[in-house]
């Protein structure tokens, strides 16, 4: 149980492209979602939190305009990295939480690179 | 300042020998701990949670173990199979349900 899947694993793209990242849920409800951004033997750092029908809540630091979410359903965020540059290039990585004080389990990753 | 410590940063084992690695919490409220496993170009996978001093969880070769300052993961008789990065991380009262991570201790087991 507890499945996040995360598509897609990887992504080659130019600079100033869009690029969508989906975040699923497969076998609960997820009443929040997590975004995080690794960097190579680095620990995460949370990006952005988001309740479903809501805002995201975004990290000190982090441009809302530049990576937008979406949370419309219990099982779904999207991250969208708009107009990306070769600085975005990292490792996205998603995570889905039920109620309470549950644990968060995570997608497998997107590997952007932008060219 | 809410804190979580992992030590040691790396850590390499023959197979079947037993350790522990450890992570520290300066977290006020704490309302649980998390620990994870993560391979190389993959997500964490979650492996426990503790909420309580002197919870213990068990999982094959994994034990974790909880105190008021710290919590261990125990590995008995590793297997190169358990080779990966081990991460812990703490939620707290009022935080929103946002993890403090510790950066990790990163196991290799050889056979």
């Amino acid at each position: 149980g507890a499945v996040v899947s995360q598509h897609p694993s990887r992504v080659i793209c130019k600079s100033g492209t869009s690029v969508k990242i989906e975040c699923r849920s497969l076998d609960f409800q997820a009443t929040t979602m997590f975004w995080y951004r690794q960097f190579p033997k680095k620990s995460l750092m949370l990006m952005a939190t988001s309740n479903e029908g809501s805002k995201a809540t975004y990290e000190q630091g982090v441009e809302k305009d530049k990576f937008l979410i979406n949370h419309a359903s219990l099982t779904l965020s999207t991250l969208t990295v708009t107009s990306a540059h070769p600085e975005d290039s990292s490792f996205y990585i998603c995570s889905a939480a039920d109620r309470g004080n549950q644990p968060q389990h995570f997608g497998d990753g997107t590997r952007l690179s932008i060219l | 300042e809410d804190q979580v410590t992992q030590s040691p940063e790396a850590l390499r084992l023959q197979e079947g020998e037993s350790s522990s690695l450890n992570c520290s919490y300066t977290v006020s409220g704490l309302r649980g701990l998390f620990w994870y496993r993560q391979d190389p170009g993959k997500g964490p996978e979650f492996l426990f949670t503790l909420y309580s001093a002197g919870e213990e969880k068990e999982k094959e070769r994994l034990k974790a173990t909880l105190t008021k300052k710290e919590s261990f993961l125990h590995i008995t008789a590793p297997k190169p199979e358990d080779s990966a990065t081990y991460l812990c991380a703490a939620v707290y009262a009022g935080n929103n349900r946002k993890l403090i991570w510790g950066l990790g201790t990163s196991l290799a087991v050889n056979p």
